[in-house]
């Protein structure tokens, strides 16, 4: 069964840790994405990488760590540093094609107690 | 810098009605569009994707259209159902070098009731 799985659903972190949200695919996509959701607001790019060991910071890259071991993998680290760190954040991936359709999971909703 | 707008930010219609949904973007060097679905505490549903190229696209009762010169596109949906109600998000791709960056509006709550 090929898609995009995001784990935890739900995490909760105390101030002043580091979190790792995890991504993983089967669907043998090149590209992947992550994006952070806020109530009434559209989607921001926080990082995306093309290719194994290699990525790029998005729109809101501060706070946030990212590595492309595996091509199927593409864990999220949310530091200390993130002074704001309470959303929702989805993964996405696409395959290098004319489309470049992105596809994506089901997402992990990360509360800062 | 890209940004993109959905008019209305929230709609609220009878059932069977047909509806209109609106984005409009600033930078029209754009690769592709792509309207989402969102239901409450879920990922993205991709609908359809419009290629820079392409004026409509079409998937069952619903369908896509873009005009690239006037920075809009819309969504319409015929015949609307309960099950339609969502959040439903328009995004551009940028063209060039910018691989992958999607640039979201902030979408638009649909409430079909019956």
């Amino acid at each position: 069964d090929g898609g995009i799985t995001q784990s935890p659903k739900y995490l909760f972190r105390k101030e002043g840790q580091n979190v790792t949200l995890s991504c993983e695919q089967n669907l043998n996509h090149d590209a992947m994405y992550w994006y952070r959701q806020d109530p009434g607001q559209g989607l921001r790019l926080i990082y995306y990488s093309q290719i194994v060991n290699d990525f790029q910071k998005g729109d809101i890259a501060e706070g946030y760590s990212v590595s492309r071991e595996k091509k199927e993998s593409f864990p999220l680290t949310v530091t200390s540093a993130q002074k704001n760190p309470t959303a929702f954040y989805l993964c996405a991936s696409s395959i290098y094609s004319t489309e470049r359709a992105q596809f994506f999971g089901p997402g992990t909703r990360l509360t800062v107690l | 810098k890209q940004e993109v707008t959905q008019i209305p930010a929230a709609l609220s219609v009878p059932e069977g009605e047909n509806l209109v949904l609106n984005c409009s973007f600033t930078d029209s060097a754009i690769y592709n569009l792509q309207w989402f679905r969102q239901d409450p505490g879920k990922g993205l549903t991709s609908l359809l994707l419009i290629q820079s190229s392409q004026r409509e696209q079409t998937s069952g009762r619903l369908n896509a259209s873009l005009d690239k010169s006037s920075g809009r596109s819309t969504l319409y949906i015929a015949a609307s159902q309960p099950g339609d109600s969502a959040t439903y998000l328009c995004a551009v791709l940028a063209g060039g070098t910018s691989y992958g960056k999607l640039t979201f509006g902030q979408g638009t709550i649909l409430t079909v009731h019956p």
